[in-house]
């Protein structure tokens, strides 16, 4: 059963602390997304990436976050410095760019004291 | 005015109930997906849809893009049914999804 897998699954931080989140996408999916759920904002779209090249990272708070794909195996989310405002569950999903549907990781749950 | 509006943003049924969840829209479309989310944070997409109607067990999804309206639908409902059911839509000129705010189901015994 192909699935998407997020490490780690939980993170606990201090402030000011770099946060490294990894995403491992379906094979053969050559798109990926990044999401964060928080209580205040609900789910919203950080980063979405085709075939690797980011296609649109205007949800992303550029002075902190960013986001890349070394390979098509792998996508990662960091945060320098982190903030206790970024506390969220990071989603992140693959899927192929003719087909609608996104599979969805399982999450890292981040909390940043 | 929200992209992606669910109503209502709560709701408690009893077990048994039939429970009807809606989504309207008002963007152009690709597809439009209902999600599933139990507390933990785990996602699960229930369908995803373009047209018509989709069934799934006890789940039935409509959607009528004329009137950009999709509805879930849980027939004899039951505890295990309580979560967040969320309805995103594939925006037509990027992929990209938006996602509705969400309605937490309770269904008690």
């Amino acid at each position: 059963d192909a699935r998407v897998t997020q490490t780690p699954r939980h993170k606990v931080t201090e402030m000011g602390q770099e946060v490294t989140m990894r995403c491992q996408p379906i094979l053969g999916h050559n798109t990926v997304f990044w999401y964060r759920q928080t209580m205040m904002q609900g789910l919203e779209l950080l980063a979405y990436f085709r075939n690797r090249a980011p296609l649109d990272d205007s949800g992303m708070p550029k002075d902190r976050f960013s986001a890349e794909m070394p390979d098509a195996t792998l996508a990662t989310l960091k945060i320098q410095p982190s903030e206790p405002r970024d506390s969220a569950v990071y989603f992140c999903a693959s899927g192929l760019p003719d087909t609608d549907t996104q599979y969805f990781g399982p999450g890292t749950r981040l909390t940043v004291l | 005015k929200n992209e992606v509006e669910q109503s209502p943003q709560n709701l408690t049924a009893q077990e048994g109930e039939f429970i009807t969840i809606n989504c309207s829209y008002s963007v152009g479309i690709s597809a439009l997906h209902w999600l599933q989310q139990h507390p933990g944070g785990g996602i699960v997409s229930l369908f995803m849809l373009s047209s018509g109607k989709k069934k799934h067990g006890r789940l039935i999804a409509t959607i009528n893009i004329q009137e950009k309206h999709s509805s879930l639908h849980i027939t004899a409902s039951h505890p295990r049914d309580s979560a967040v059911y969320i309805c995103a839509v594939m925006v037509y000129s990027n992929y990209q999804l938006i996602w509705g705010a969400g309605t937490k189901l309770i269904i008690k015994p």
